[in-house]
C-alpha cells in the first residue's frame, strides 16, 4: 500500500530540547515537503527536498532543519523547539520533477497522518 | 506570490443539501488546481484536481471546474452526506524555478448534520 508514515503522532515536549520527526514513504517519490498547519493559516511549506541531497527552504524555515540521505527518509529537524513550533506538522511526497513538463504539475501530493507538535 | 483564498467556514448543512465552497486563486503562468480534503485526525487526501483551463475535476460526487477567466475552482457537491464533514482545501501548483510548489489555502470546515 503506497503510503508516507510519520513519527511520532503526538509529542509533547520542552524549550531547546532537540528533537526529530522522522517521515518515510514507500513509493519512491523524488519530491518530498514538510509543512506545518495552524488555524486560520491553513499549510504553510517549511521545507522540501527533490532529491537525495538535495534540500531547499520553503516558506516558514526558521527553525527547522532537515536531511535527504535516503530517497525515502526525510526527516524534520529541530535543534531548540520554542512555543511558537507548537502545531501540527505534515510529511509529504509527490512523483515527478517539474522537468518532466506540465505532467509533473498534476501529480498528487501524498501526505501522512501528520504528528502534533506541542512545545512548553 | 502566489496565493489562494477560500471561503470562512464552518459551513454548516443538513443531509441532501447543495454544498459550494468557493475558491479563487492569484498565480502567474498556467497552474494546477487541487481539492484536498482532510477527515478528522488523519492527513490531506486529494479530493480531485484539474492541470488546465475548462478542466473539470470530479470524484465521490465532487466537482470543480478550472476557470482561468475568473481565476475560480469552486468545489460543488449536488448531495452532502453526513460522511462528507471534513475540512476542505483549495490548492494550487506552479513551476517555480527547478521545483513545483504546492499553496494551500487556508481551509474550509464542513459540516453535515442529519
Amino acid at each position: 500500500e503506497a503510503q508516507v508514515t510519520q513519527n511520532p503522532r503526538y509529542l509533547i515536549t520542552v524549550t531547546g530540547k532537540k528533537l526529530t520527526v522522522t517521515c518515510s514513504q514507500n513509493m519512491n517519490h523524488e519530491y518530498m515537503s514538510w509543512y506545518r498547519q495552524d488555524p486560520g493559516l491553513g499549510l504553510r511549506q517549511i521545507y522540501y527536498s527533490m532529491n537525495v541531497e538535495v534540500t531547499d527552504k520553503g516558506d516558514v524555515p526558521e527553525g527547522y532543519k532537515v536531511s535527504r540521505k535516503e530517497k525515502r527518509n526525510f526527516p524534520l529537524i529541530l535543534e531548540s523547539p520554542s512555543p511558537n513550533q507548537t502545531s501540527l506538522y505534515f510529511c509529504a511526497s509527490s512523483g515527478g520533477r517539474s522537468t518532466a513538463g506540465q505532467g509533473a504539475l498534476g501529480t498528487e501530493a501524498f501526505f501522512g497522518q501528520g504528528t502534533r507538535l506541542t512545545v512548553v | 506570490g502566489d496565493s489562494v483564498t477560500q471561503m470562512e467556514g464552518p459551513v454548516t448543512l443538513s443531509e441532501e443539501a447543495f454544498l459550494t465552497i468557493n475558491c479563487t486563486y492569484t498565480a502567474t503562468g498556467y497552474p494546477s488546481l487541487f481539492w484536498y480534503v482532510q477527515y478528522p485526525g488523519e492527513g490531506l487526501q486529494l479530493l480531485l484536481k484539474a492541470t488546465k483551463a475548462d478542466d473539470k475535476g470530479s470524484n465521490k460526487g465532487f466537482e470543480a471546474t478550472y476557470r482561468k477567466e475568473t481565476t475560480s475552482f469552486h468545489l460543488e457537491k449536488g448531495s452532502v452526506q453526513v460522511s462528507d464533514s471534513a475540512v476542505y482545501f483549495c490548492a494550487l501548483k506552479r513551476k517555480t524555478g527547478t521545483a513545483s510548489k504546492l499553496t494551500f489555502g487556508t481551509g474550509t470546515r464542513l459540516q453535515v448534520t442529519l
